[in-house]
Formats: structure tokens, C-alpha cells, sequence
């Protein structure tokens, strides 16, 4: 079956640009998690959702991030005034409920902000 | 808050010979998973072992197994037969029972030479 999809897979925005991320979980997946990996870093968490609930968003560096899944499904991380520091990889996964810790990860979206 | 540690960013191996990477990790916690996952380059990461800590049981994955030292907060992962196709970024992670959100450490880059 298909897989986590992420799109797109390259963006290149200049300081200030608003840009948005789409993530396509599995289907049938209740929870969402997005990661936030820096060059030779490994991933670091930012939000997750349970179906559209949106239960833990603690690892969100500033009020300039902000994620939603309206509908349980898709979800789409927005940044707003895009700034260098936010150049990293954006990780989306997905999970079925209750399969602690076994995350399937998409390709990730790379962000660079020049 | 719980810390992940890999103390060696790099490694290598020859093809079909065995190699073990480390990874500790600090929790008060009693009740949680561990696990490893695999990052090809420029490809999805994905799980290869996970291990529940009431679990006195080393897991194991076919060619992957680990070394669980729960008292000394030890998860090393050994990969027997050493493939090209394990040439990747290999990333420790903990989850607390209850949670939702992965901590990953910095990651371990093997390289498998023919």
C-alpha cells in the first residue's frame, strides 16, 4: 500500500516568506507526528495528532509554526516569517493508535531559507 | 526530561562481518520502549528493532538484535552479516509509556564496504 507522502519534497524561501507543508498519512492511520531534523541532527518532535486533535504541539519552536489536520487525514504544517534558523528537514509519520513508538516516516520536505 | 546519547557519530564495517552500535540513554521512568531506526540516504527512515523495557528478553529482527541493560540504561544494536544495503544513518530512540513522542539521539553513520 502506498506509503507516507510528503510535499513538496524541496522548498526554498526567502527570510520572511509564510510556506506551507502537506503531509499524506497511511490511510487509516489515527495519529500524526511531525519532526524537525537539523543537519547531522536526529529528528526532534514537534506536534502530534490523534485523528484531528491536535494533543501535544510542545516541541514547536515559536508561535510562527502551526499545524492542523481538519479533517483527521492531511495535515499541513505552516510557517509563518520564515527565518535561517527554520532551515531543516520537516519529518512527518504516521502510526496506527496504540503501536507505541512504530512510526512510518515520509521522504520529509527540505526547507531552506536564504 | 529524557536524553538519548550515541557516543559514536561514525562507523564502518566490511560486508558480511558483525558491528554494534551503542546508544544510552537517561529516564527515571520504569515503564518505557526503545527502539532503532534506520535512515538510507535519501530515503524514509525506518524501524528496525524496538524493545519494551519490562522485556528481560533481548529482541531480535533477523540479522539485528540488541543488547538491553536496563540498570546501566544501555541499548546497543548488533547487525550480524553486515549487508551494503546497511549502509545508513542509524538513530536510537525512547518513548515513555503514555507518550506519544519519540526522543531520537544524534544518530550513528555506518558505512558497510565491500
Amino acid at each position: 500500500g502506498a506509503g507516507v507522502s510528503q510535499s513538496p519534497r524541496y522548498k526554498v524561501a526567502k527570510r520572511g516568506q509564510d510556506v506551507a507543508l502537506r503531509c499524506d498519512p497511511i490511510s487509516g492511520h489515527v495519529s500524526l507526528f511531525w519532526y524537525q531534523q537539523a543537519l547531522g541532527q536526529g529528528p526532534e518532535f514537534l506536534t502530534y495528532f490523534q485523528n484531528e486533535a491536535q494533543l501535544d504541539k510542545s516541541g514547536l519552536p515559536s508561535d510562527r509554526f502551526f499545524a492542523e489536520r481538519p479533517e483527521g487525514s492531511v495535515s499541513t504544517l505552516k510557517i509563518q516569517r520564515t527565518q535561517q534558523e527554520d532551515s531543516a528537514v520537516y519529518l512527518c509519520a504516521s502510526s496506527p493508535l496504540l503501536d507505541y513508538g512504530t512510526q512510518y516516516f515520509g521522504p520529509g520536505t527540505r526547507l531552506l531559507v536564504l | 526530561a529524557q536524553t538519548v546519547t550515541q557516543s559514536q557519530p561514525e562507523m564502518s564495517v566490511q560486508e558480511a562481518e558483525t558491528v554494534t552500535l551503542s546508544c544510552t540513554y537517561d529516564t527515571s521512568e520504569n515503564n518505557y520502549y526503545l527502539f532503532w531506526y534506520k535512515q538510507p540516504p535519501s530515503r524514509q527512515m525506518i524501524l528496525v528493532i524496538r524493545q519494551e523495557a519490562y522485556k528481560q528478553q533481548n529482541a531480535t529482527e533477523n540479522r539485528f538484535s540488541v543488547n538491553f541493560q536496563k540498570a546501566a540504561k544501555s541499548f546497543s544494536l548488533k547487525i550480524s552479516d553486515s549487508q551494503l544495503g546497511d549502509t545508513a544513518m542509524y538513530f536510537c530512540a525512547f518513548l515513555s509509556r503514555g507518550s506519544e513522542k519519540l526522543v531520537f539521539g544524534k544518530g550513528t553513520k555506518l558505512t558497510v564496504n565491500p
